[in-house]
């Protein structure tokens, strides 16, 4: 199955708002309200930040924030702050060969 | 508090197997999906497989099937994964993630473990 597409870098300064999009088909991401994304710091385990599209866990930050359009998804970070700086990767359900896809991660680098 | 215990990992040969475990504590285990996720040396992540809470509906990544069997065991709170016919593209850091649902194929994976190392290599 193929990843979900997302950019291979994005950057900021902070204070700043940036968006990560995660594209995928109608088949997953357009198909499906089951989209979350990760945050991943170096040498740490993957955390949950968004699940079903736009639900926060408890204890996550407001600053982060999901959404979809069609067959893209998108995170938004906004009000920047250092330890935003990680990987951030999308995943959805595929009924394409039934099972659940990564996108490729997003490095954010906090200017 | 949650926590997921991966163990098993190790160098094992091309073409041999390998079993992973993952002891889950914190929550009530069978009311939850279960997932292996693994992520190779410097790359990101791929989902393995995962399974429901009461083991009725099992998924694998394409690269994967036929050769991984996932299973759990409720009364030990405890997730397994059987790795077949190992191959030197299986090599990565394997974690065990707990789903927010009961089903594999619905939710975010809330908690992760710390992973396990598995080297595929002659």
């Amino acid at each position: 199955q193929s990843a979900l597409t997302q950019p291979a870098s994005v950057s900021g300064s902070p204070g700043q708002s940036i968006t990560i999009s995660c594209t995928g088909t109608s088949s997953d991401v357009g198909g499906y309200n089951y989209v979350s994304w990760y945050q991943q710091h170096p040498g740490k385990a993957p955390k949950l930040m968004i699940y079903e599209v736009s639900n926060r866990p408890s204890g996550v930050s407001n600053r982060f924030s999901g959404s979809k359009s069609g067959n893209t998804a998108s995170l938004t970070i906004s009000g920047l702050q250092a330890e935003d700086e990680a990987d951030y990767y999308c995943s959805s359900y595929t009924s394409s060969s039934t099972s659940v896809v990564f996108g490729g991660g997003t490095k954010l680098t906090v200017l | 508090e949650v926590q997921l215990v991966e163990s098993g990992g190790g160098l094992v040969q091309p073409g041999r197997s390998l079993r992973l475990s993952c002891a889950a504590s914190g929550f009530t285990f069978d009311d939850y999906a279960m997932h292996w996720v693994r992520q190779a040396p410097g790359k990101g992540l791929e989902w393995v497989s995962g399974i429901s809470w009461n083991s009725g509906s099992i998924g694998y990544a394409d690269s994967v099937k036929g050769r991984f069997t996932i299973s759990r065991d409720n009364a030990k709170n405890s997730l397994y994964l059987q790795m077949n016919s190992l191959r030197a593209e299986d090599t990565a850091l394997y974690y065990c993630a707990k789903d927010d649902t009961y089903n594999w194929n619905d939710g975010g994976f809330d908690y992760w473990g710390q992973g396990t190392l598995v080297t595929v290599s002659s």
